[in-house]
C-alpha cells in the first residue's frame, strides 16, 4: 500500500532556514501536500504541489519535488518561533490523503 | 466561512459505552472525511462521503464504528462498545470536488477509561 515517511524531529535557530523531508511510494499521486499542526489543533493546509511540477514557492515556503526519487521537501525561510509545530507530508490516494507520521519542528530563539 | 466545526472537543467515556461525534463541514463543501490520529502518528483515513453517499470505508472502520451524513450536510461518527484502543483524536475534514486539499476541523479527542 501507499506509505509516506518523514524524519521525526528537526531543531533550528530562529532566522535560519528549515528543510523538512518526505518520501512517498505512490507514483500515481496527483498532488502532494504539506500540512501544519499546532498543539491540540487540527491540520492546516500550508501548500501543495502538482506532481508535474518541480518546485513551488509561496512566500517563505518552497516545495521541491523529485518525482524520480519520490522525494518531497519543504523549506521554510527565516524560521520563526511561531513555526514550531508538527509538519505532515501527504499524498493523495484516489479521494483520500495518506499522511506521514509528521516532523516535529522546534525553533530555538 | 466558519470553517469545519467538531463537537465535542473532548470526550471521556468508560469502556463499553457508546459515543457519538458531530462534524459540520464548510457549507459549500460536498465532500466530508473522517480521520483518526493517535499520538505520534499522522491522521489515518476512516471514511468519506460525497454528499450523503458514503463512498469509501477503511479497514480501520470496524463494525463498532458507523458514520452517517443523512442530508449531505453535517455528519456523525458513532463508536459502539468503546475500547481503550479507540482513544484518539477524531478529525473531520471537508472539501469541494475539483479543489485541492481539505479543510480540517480541530478534532474531537476521545479518551476511553
Amino acid at each position: 500500500g501507499e506509505d509516506v515517511e518523514q524524519s521525526l524531529f528537526l531543531s533550528v535557530r530562529e532566522g535560519d532556514s528549515s528543510v523538512i523531508n518526505c518520501t512517498y511510494t505512490d507514483s500515481s499521486s496527483t498532488y502532494l501536500y504539506w500540512y501544519k499542526q499546532e498543539p491540540g489543533a487540527g491540520l492546516q493546509l500550508l501548500t501543495y504541489i502538482f506532481s508535474n511540477m518541480d518546485m513551488k514557492q509561496d512566500q517563505r515556503l518552497t516545495v521541491l519535488l523529485n518525482k524520480k526519487d519520490k522525494h518531497l521537501s519543504l523549506r521554510i525561510a527565516d524560521t520563526q518561533t511561531g513555526d514550531s509545530a508538527i509538519y505532515f507530508c501527504a499524498e493523495n490516494d484516489g479521494n483520500k490523503l495518506v499522511f506521514g507520521a509528521g516532523t516535529i519542528l522546534r525553533v530555538k530563539s | 466561512d466558519t470553517g469545519v466545526s467538531q463537537d465535542p472537543r473532548h470526550k471521556i467515556t468508560k469502556r463499553g459505552q457508546n459515543v457519538t461525534f458531530r462534524c459540520d463541514p464548510i457549507s459549500e463543501h460536498n465532500r466530508l472525511y473522517w480521520y483518526r490520529q493517535t499520538l505520534g502518528q499522522g491522521p489515518e483515513f476512516l471514511t468519506y462521503f460525497q454528499n450523503e453517499a458514503q463512498l469509501e470505508k477503511s479497514r480501520l472502520l470496524s463494525d463498532r464504528f458507523s458514520a452517517e451524513r443523512p442530508k449531505g450536510s453535517f455528519s456523525t461518527l458513532e463508536i459502539q462498545r468503546t475500547e481503550q484502543g479507540d482513544s484518539a483524536m477524531y478529525l473531520c475534514a471537508s472539501s469541494r470536488t475539483g479543489t485541492y486539499g481539505y479543510t480540517f476541523g480541530s478534532g474531537t479527542r476521545l479518551t476511553v477509561v
